[in-house]
């Protein structure tokens, strides 16, 4: 079956270190692959996009990587601070061009 | 700019009451979506539509229907809540081409 699988634990980190979140795929071979920021009560609000032909993306302190062979992404950032605590969801377009989600991993950043 | 609303933001149902949630976006997409939020499962796609006057199912479409009359707002319905309805809804719109999403505030509701 088709899974998206991103960490269910919560990462835990201190001010200024580099967040590392990883989302996973299987049985995708998905186009692009988007990242969302999720914070409690709201809606999801877009980060950032990588196509499968690109290998890295960056914007500001974000950096998303998408390595098709190993069928993963990592959703880097860096200078942490406790505004970036939220809970990053990864989304990957399907064959039939519909986004699906993960369920997300929360970060939290400790001052 | 508003982005997407979507009204109510909360909603307690009893069983077998129904209820339209309303979604509106004045971004001029031609995509929009609902998806529904439920603890450990992440978003679940229930419907979509592709422009005014064109629904598709999603991955969770049972229960639910919808309704795209005019270009910038997206209907969606429960004909008859169960408890397993209860969930937070999300509305979201795009551009022609699946691309970025742009998602409102959220619904919670309860079916009790």
């Amino acid at each position: 079956s088709q899974k998206i699988e991103q960490n269910s634990e919560a990462l835990n980190i201190q001010e200024g270190k580099t967040a590392t979140l990883t989302c996973n795929y299987t049985n995708y071979s998905p186009a692009y692959l988007q990242w969302y920021r999720q914070d409690p009560g709201r809606g999801p609000v877009f980060l950032l996009l990588i196509r499968e032909n690109e290998k890295e993306k960056r914007k500001e302190r974000l950096k998303v990587t998408f390595d098709t062979t190993l069928k993963q992404s990592l959703f880097h950032i860096t200078a942490s601070q406790p505004a970036d605590s939220a809970t990053y969801l990864c989304a990957l377009r399907d064959s039939s061009y519909k986004l699906i989600f993960g369920s997300g991993t929360r970060l939290l950043v400790r001052p | 700019n508003a982005g997407v609303t979507q009204t109510p933001k909360f909603r307690v149902l009893k069983t077998g009451q129904s209820m339209t949630l309303l979604c509106a976006q004045d971004m001029n997409h031609e995509y929009m979506y609902w998806y529904r939020q439920d603890p450990g499962m992440g978003l679940r796609l229930i419907h979509y539509s592709v422009g005014e006057g064109t629904t598709a199912k999603g991955e969770v479409p049972d229960g639910y229907n919808v309704s795209r009359l005019k270009k910038q707002n997206f209907l969606l319905g429960l004909e008859s809540a169960a408890p397993s309805q209860t969930s937070v809804y999300f509305c979201a719109s795009s551009p022609v081409g699946f691309n970025e999403q742009f998602f409102g505030p959220g619904t919670r509701l309860t079916v009790l």
